[in-house]
Protein backbone atom coordinates (compact mmCIF):
# COMPACT_ATOMS: atom_id res chain seq x y z
CA UNK A 1 0.00 0.00 0.00
CA UNK A 2 1.00 3.30 -0.58
CA UNK A 3 1.93 5.94 2.19
CA UNK A 4 2.84 8.79 2.70
CA UNK A 5 4.44 11.00 4.92
CA UNK A 6 5.32 14.92 6.04
CA UNK A 7 7.44 14.70 9.17
CA UNK A 8 6.69 18.30 10.19
CA UNK A 9 3.56 19.11 11.53
CA UNK A 10 4.45 22.80 11.86
CA UNK A 11 6.89 24.96 10.64
CA UNK A 12 7.28 29.05 10.56
CA UNK A 13 9.15 31.54 8.05
CA UNK A 14 9.59 34.78 7.96
CA UNK A 15 7.75 36.87 5.27
CA UNK A 16 10.38 36.76 2.12
CA UNK A 17 12.42 34.03 3.21
CA UNK A 18 13.07 30.03 1.89
CA UNK A 19 11.05 27.38 3.47
CA UNK A 20 11.17 23.76 2.83
CA UNK A 21 8.69 21.36 3.22
CA UNK A 22 9.38 17.64 3.51
CA UNK A 23 7.65 15.03 1.88
CA UNK A 24 8.21 10.81 1.73
CA UNK A 25 5.96 8.29 -0.16
CA UNK A 26 5.96 4.69 -0.07
CA UNK A 27 5.09 3.02 -3.20
CA UNK A 28 6.21 -0.15 -5.74
CA UNK A 29 4.86 1.79 -8.69
CA UNK A 30 7.35 2.91 -11.16
CA UNK A 31 4.44 5.66 -13.22
CA UNK A 32 2.68 7.92 -10.74
CA UNK A 33 2.20 11.43 -10.29
CA UNK A 34 2.28 13.65 -7.06
CA UNK A 35 1.42 16.82 -6.37
CA UNK A 36 1.36 19.25 -3.52
CA UNK A 37 -1.66 21.24 -2.29
CA UNK A 38 -2.75 24.17 0.34
CA UNK A 39 -5.38 24.41 2.42
CA UNK A 40 -5.95 27.94 3.67
CA UNK A 41 -8.51 28.63 6.51
CA UNK A 42 -11.17 28.59 4.39
CA UNK A 43 -11.16 24.96 3.86
CA UNK A 44 -10.74 24.75 -0.36
CA UNK A 45 -7.84 22.89 -1.70
CA UNK A 46 -6.03 24.48 -4.35
CA UNK A 47 -3.24 22.58 -6.12
CA UNK A 48 0.43 23.83 -5.88
CA UNK A 49 2.10 21.95 -7.93
CA UNK A 50 2.40 18.61 -9.70
CA UNK A 51 5.48 16.18 -10.61
CA UNK A 52 5.57 13.38 -12.82
CA UNK A 53 7.91 10.56 -11.44
CA UNK A 54 9.00 9.73 -15.62
CA UNK A 55 10.62 13.33 -15.54
CA UNK A 56 13.62 13.69 -14.08
CA UNK A 57 13.14 17.75 -13.79
CA UNK A 58 12.25 18.96 -10.79
CA UNK A 59 8.66 20.85 -11.45
CA UNK A 60 8.34 24.95 -10.57
CA UNK A 61 5.62 26.93 -10.29
CA UNK A 62 6.75 31.01 -10.42
CA UNK A 63 7.99 30.86 -6.24
CA UNK A 64 7.29 26.83 -5.81
CA UNK A 65 9.16 24.42 -6.54
CA UNK A 66 10.05 20.89 -5.69
CA UNK A 67 12.85 18.52 -4.84
CA UNK A 68 12.08 15.00 -7.13
CA UNK A 69 14.02 12.10 -5.63
CA UNK A 70 12.71 9.04 -6.95
CA UNK A 71 15.37 6.66 -5.64
CA UNK A 72 14.65 8.26 -2.27
CA UNK A 73 11.03 8.62 -2.58
CA UNK A 74 11.17 12.31 -1.59
CA UNK A 75 9.00 14.66 -3.06
CA UNK A 76 9.86 18.11 -1.12
CA UNK A 77 8.11 21.60 -1.52
CA UNK A 78 10.44 24.72 -1.42
CA UNK A 79 8.83 28.50 -1.10
CA UNK A 80 10.72 30.78 -2.30
CA UNK A 81 10.09 34.78 -1.32
CA UNK A 82 7.34 33.37 1.22
CA UNK A 83 4.54 35.83 1.62
CA UNK A 84 1.90 36.27 4.39
CA UNK A 85 -0.85 34.48 1.88
CA UNK A 86 1.25 31.35 1.92
CA UNK A 87 0.04 30.45 5.28
CA UNK A 88 -1.61 27.38 5.21
CA UNK A 89 -2.07 23.94 5.65
CA UNK A 90 0.09 22.10 2.65
CA UNK A 91 -0.41 18.32 1.57
CA UNK A 92 1.45 16.11 -0.70
CA UNK A 93 -0.50 13.70 -1.93
CA UNK A 94 0.44 10.49 -4.24
CA UNK A 95 -1.45 10.28 -7.24
CA UNK A 96 -5.43 11.10 -5.84
CA UNK A 97 -6.20 8.58 -3.52
CA UNK A 98 -3.27 9.22 -0.79
CA UNK A 99 -2.26 12.31 1.51
CA UNK A 100 -0.04 12.83 4.18
CA UNK A 101 -1.10 14.07 7.59
CA UNK A 102 0.17 18.08 6.73
CA UNK A 103 2.15 20.57 7.30
CA UNK A 104 1.10 24.12 9.07
CA UNK A 105 2.82 26.63 7.50
CA UNK A 106 2.39 30.12 9.21
CA UNK A 107 4.19 33.00 7.78
CA UNK A 108 5.67 35.82 10.02
CA UNK A 109 5.66 39.57 9.18
CA UNK B 1 -16.39 27.94 -16.01
CA UNK B 2 -18.04 27.35 -12.49
CA UNK B 3 -16.24 25.31 -9.40
CA UNK B 4 -16.91 22.80 -7.73
CA UNK B 5 -19.84 23.19 -5.35
CA UNK B 6 -20.73 20.96 -2.15
CA UNK B 7 -24.17 21.09 -0.48
CA UNK B 8 -24.58 21.90 1.99
CA UNK B 9 -22.16 22.80 3.91
CA UNK B 10 -22.73 21.93 7.27
CA UNK B 11 -24.82 19.38 8.63
CA UNK B 12 -25.95 17.72 12.22
CA UNK B 13 -27.19 14.28 12.17
CA UNK B 14 -28.02 11.80 14.84
CA UNK B 15 -25.66 8.33 15.07
CA UNK B 16 -27.86 5.41 12.82
CA UNK B 17 -29.51 8.40 10.28
CA UNK B 18 -28.41 8.31 7.51
CA UNK B 19 -26.74 11.57 5.31
CA UNK B 20 -26.43 12.11 1.53
CA UNK B 21 -24.37 14.85 0.14
CA UNK B 22 -23.87 16.33 -3.07
CA UNK B 23 -21.27 17.44 -5.41
CA UNK B 24 -21.47 19.53 -8.34
CA UNK B 25 -18.19 18.86 -11.24
CA UNK B 26 -16.72 21.68 -12.85
CA UNK B 27 -18.19 22.24 -15.93
CA UNK B 28 -16.16 19.48 -18.37
CA UNK B 29 -15.44 17.07 -15.57
CA UNK B 30 -15.92 13.53 -15.79
CA UNK B 31 -14.38 11.63 -12.38
CA UNK B 32 -15.25 12.73 -8.78
CA UNK B 33 -13.55 12.03 -5.79
CA UNK B 34 -14.23 12.04 -2.47
CA UNK B 35 -12.19 12.39 0.89
CA UNK B 36 -12.77 12.39 4.62
CA UNK B 37 -11.04 14.85 6.64
CA UNK B 38 -11.24 14.43 10.32
CA UNK B 39 -9.60 17.55 12.21
CA UNK B 40 -6.11 17.71 12.31
CA UNK B 41 -5.38 15.19 9.65
CA UNK B 42 -5.42 14.84 5.86
CA UNK B 43 -7.52 13.69 3.62
CA UNK B 44 -8.51 9.74 3.50
CA UNK B 45 -9.79 8.99 -0.17
CA UNK B 46 -13.29 7.03 -0.08
CA UNK B 47 -13.90 6.62 -3.63
CA UNK B 48 -13.72 7.41 -7.41
CA UNK B 49 -16.22 8.01 -10.05
CA UNK B 50 -15.59 8.12 -13.33
CA UNK B 51 -17.98 8.35 -16.18
CA UNK B 52 -20.77 7.13 -13.23
CA UNK B 53 -18.62 4.03 -12.43
CA UNK B 54 -17.01 3.38 -9.26
CA UNK B 55 -13.13 3.71 -10.36
CA UNK B 56 -11.27 3.17 -7.35
CA UNK B 57 -12.37 2.96 -3.39
CA UNK B 58 -10.41 3.30 -0.58
CA UNK B 59 -10.58 1.91 3.03
CA UNK B 60 -14.00 2.86 4.15
CA UNK B 61 -17.19 0.19 4.90
CA UNK B 62 -19.50 -0.72 2.68
CA UNK B 63 -22.04 1.62 4.56
CA UNK B 64 -20.00 4.73 2.59
CA UNK B 65 -21.61 4.60 -1.24
CA UNK B 66 -21.96 6.66 -3.95
CA UNK B 67 -23.43 7.87 -7.24
CA UNK B 68 -22.50 9.82 -10.20
CA UNK B 69 -25.39 11.22 -12.62
CA UNK B 70 -25.08 11.54 -16.20
CA UNK B 71 -24.23 15.26 -15.72
CA UNK B 72 -20.94 13.87 -13.90
CA UNK B 73 -22.47 15.51 -10.61
CA UNK B 74 -22.03 13.00 -7.36
CA UNK B 75 -23.52 11.80 -4.01
CA UNK B 76 -21.93 10.07 -1.07
CA UNK B 77 -24.28 8.42 1.13
CA UNK B 78 -22.98 7.55 4.31
CA UNK B 79 -25.97 4.87 6.44
CA UNK B 80 -25.51 3.99 9.78
CA UNK B 81 -23.67 7.70 11.20
CA UNK B 82 -21.32 6.65 13.80
CA UNK B 83 -19.89 9.74 15.85
CA UNK B 84 -16.15 8.71 14.28
CA UNK B 85 -18.39 9.87 11.01
CA UNK B 86 -17.81 13.63 11.99
CA UNK B 87 -15.51 15.37 9.45
CA UNK B 88 -15.57 17.76 7.06
CA UNK B 89 -16.17 15.62 3.29
CA UNK B 90 -14.33 16.97 0.52
CA UNK B 91 -15.47 16.29 -3.03
CA UNK B 92 -13.13 16.91 -6.25
CA UNK B 93 -13.43 16.66 -9.70
CA UNK B 94 -11.03 16.33 -12.75
CA UNK B 95 -10.71 15.78 -15.94
CA UNK B 96 -9.16 12.19 -16.25
CA UNK B 97 -8.63 9.89 -13.31
CA UNK B 98 -5.37 9.53 -11.47
CA UNK B 99 -3.22 12.22 -13.16
CA UNK B 100 -4.80 15.45 -13.37
CA UNK B 101 -5.24 18.05 -11.56
CA UNK B 102 -8.23 18.10 -9.00
CA UNK B 103 -10.19 20.87 -7.92
CA UNK B 104 -11.39 20.89 -4.96
CA UNK B 105 -15.14 21.86 -3.00
CA UNK B 106 -15.25 23.75 0.19
CA UNK B 107 -16.88 20.49 1.79
CA UNK B 108 -19.19 19.35 3.98
CA UNK B 109 -18.88 20.01 7.80
CA UNK B 110 -20.80 17.26 9.05
CA UNK B 111 -21.25 16.54 13.09
CA UNK B 112 -22.95 13.57 14.50
CA UNK B 113 -24.20 13.63 17.69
Amino acid sequence: AQTVTQSQPEMSVQEAETVTLSCTYDTSESNYYLFWYKQPPSRQMILVIRQEAYKQQNATENRFSVNFQKAAKSFSLKISDSQLGDTAMYFCAFIATRFGAGTRLTVKP
Amino acid sequence: ETGVTQSPTHLIKTRGQQVTLRCSSQSGHNTVSWYQQALGQGPQFIFQYYREEENGRGNFPPRFSGLQFPNYSSELNVNALELDDSALYLCASSLGQWNTEAFFGQGTRLTVV
